[in-house]
C-alpha cells in the first residue's frame, strides 16, 4: 500500500527566505506527483505537477523536483513572502487514468513578516 | 473554485439519518472524485467516477455510496450517518490523467 510522507508538519521562517519542503512516498511506481497548497477553509489549489519521466518542474517562484527511485519529492520554495502562508500537500497518482491520489497529511507553512 | 461547486458548505445532521452531498461541474471532465478530510488522516478517496453511472470504490468506502446519472452532477450518500463520518468532503474533477480541480468543500457534522 502506497505511503506518503510530509515532514515536518509544520514549518515557521522569516519573509525572504528560501525554504524546501518534503515528500516521501514508499511505492517507487507512481505515474506522476502533485504539489498543491490548501488555504484555512477552503480546497486546494494544484500548483505543480511531475510526471515519473520528469526530475522538476518550476512554476514562478516555485520549483518541484522528484527522484521516483528513492521515493522523495521537495517543494522549493524561493524569497518566501506572508502570502505564501498555507498547509502544502504533495499526493502520489498509481497510474494512468483515473487519478487517485494518495496524499500526505501536509506541512503546515507560516511566513512571518 | 471555477466549474465545480459543492452544495451545502455545511451541514449538522443526526446520527442514523440519511444524508446526500452534491458536487456540479461544468467543466465536463470524464473524472469526478470524493475525498474526506481528516486531522491525521489528511485527505483519503471515498469513491470515484469514470463517467455516466461508472463508479468504482477508493479507500474509504464503506458506509458511503455515490451515483452520477449526468456528467455534471456527482453525488455522494451517507445511507445512515455515524459520528464517524463528521469530516470535511471536497469532491474533485479531472479531464484524464493530468490535472486536479478541487472544489471548497462541504463541512459535515453528525451529532
Amino acid at each position: 500500500k502506497q505511503e506518503v510522507t510530509q515532514i515536518p508538519a509544520a514549518l515557521s521562517v522569516p519573509e525572504g527566505e528560501n525554504l524546501v519542503l518534503n515528500c516521501s512516498f514508499t511505492d517507487s511506481a507512481i505515474y506522476n506527483l502533485q504539489w498543491f497548497r490548501q488555504d484555512p477553509g477552503k480546497g486546494l489549489t494544484s500548483l505543480l505537477l511531475i510526471q515519473s519521466s520528469q526530475r522538476e518542474q518550476t512554476s514562478g517562484r516555485l520549483n518541484a523536483s522528484l527522484d521516483k527511485s528513492s521515493g522523495r519529492s521537495t517543494l522549493y520554495i524561493a524569497a518566501s513572502q506572508p502570502g505564501d502562508s498555507a498547509t502544502y500537500l504533495c499526493a502520489v497518482n498509481p497510474g494512468r487514468g483515473a487519478q487517485k491520489l494518495v496524499f500526505g497529511q501536509g506541512t503546515r507553512l507560516t511566513i512571518n513578516p | 473554485d471555477a466549474g465545480i461547486t459543492q452544495s451545502p458548505r455545511h451541514k449538522v445532521t443526526e446520527t442514523g439519518t440519511p444524508v446526500t452531498l452534491r458536487c456540479h461541474q461544468t467543466e465536463n471532465h470524464r473524472y469526478m472524485y470524493w475525498y474526506r478530510q481528516d486531522p491525521g488522516h489528511g485527505l483519503r478517496l471515498i469513491h470515484y467516477s469514470y463517467g455516466v453511472k461508472d463508479t468504482d470504490k477508493g479507500e474509504v468506502s464503506d458506509g458511503y455510496s455515490v451515483s452520477r446519472s449526468k456528467t455534471e452532477d456527482f453525488l455522494l450518500t451517507l445511507e445512515s450517518a455515524t459520528s464517524s463520518q463528521t469530516s470535511v468532503y471536497f469532491c474533485a474533477i479531472s479531464p484524464d490523467s493530468y490535472g486536479y480541480t478541487f472544489g471548497s468543500g462541504t463541512r459535515l457534522t453528525v451529532v
